[in-house]
């Protein structure tokens, strides 16, 4: 099985900084990466999918980056709205893998 | 507007067999292929079954294999999961999800979600 490693497990960050999220696959998902963000109480919606494309309605200041084995999810100018936790998803082979999620709360 | 709810959630004892249901609307369900995630409370997401469009292929990962089958009815919209012989380890929140389109194993859209908990 393809195991994802997320850094960091939690976050903090202040209103319109900018925040970085990685994820390593433990062999090459050839860009079969997602990433999901999940609020308390509510179903994971998927943010981006194949490494960089945006999900439609998902604001533009997030964006994915990455290849092989490491991605990454950036989002631009931290918002209120943007806490929560946040998975990515390997979709290259299965079984599917998620990372352990990373909490990212306002300071 | 893509909708997803399923049911079928609740109070099971160990060793018993329980049945969830999701109905699709909003989308040509027999165009997507379809899967179920769950997540234990205060836990991640585990993905536990996908199934393609025709229902003839489906893929599981070993926590539950031979345990749980995945099927749809293109005819009514609907997938299921049967799960048998429940462990306590199954508990946790079912979601019914779908591809956000073909050769992308990447969910866009989820149900709210149906509890199941295995507890004698």
């Amino acid at each position: 099985d393809i195991q994802m490693t997320q850094s960091p497990h939690s976050l903090s960050a202040s209103l319109g900084e900018n925040v970085s999220i990685e994820c390593l696959a433990s062999e090459g998902i050839s860009n079969y990466l997602a990433w999901y963000q999940q609020k308390p109480g509510k179903s994971p919606q998927l943010l981006i999918y194949y490494v960089s494309r945006l999900q439609d309605g998902v604001p533009s200041r997030f964006s994915g980056s990455g290849s092989g084995t490491q991605y990454s999810l950036k989002i631009n100018n931290m918002q209120p709205e943007d806490e929560g936790v946040y998975y990515c998803q390997q979709g290259y082979k299965y079984p599917l893998t998620f990372g352990s999620g990373t909490k990212l709360e306002i300071k | 507007e893509v909708l997803l709810v399923e049911s079928g959630g609740g109070l099971v004892q160990p060793g018993r067999s329980l049945e969830l249901s999701c109905a699709a609307s909003g989308f040509i369900f027999r165009d997507f292929y379809m899967a179920w995630v769950r997540q234990a409370p205060k836990k991640g997401l585990e993905w536990v079954a996908t199934i393609s469009t025709s229902g003839t292929t489906t893929y599981y990962p070993d926590s539950v294999r031979g345990r749980f089958t995945i099927s749809r009815d293109n005819a009514k919209n609907s997938l299921y999961l049967q799960m048998n012989s429940l462990k306590s380890e199954d508990t946790a929140t079912y979601y019914c999800a779908r591809r956000v389109r073909e050769n992308y194993a990447h969910l866009a859209y989820w149900g709210l979600g149906t509890l199941v908990t295995v507890s004698s």
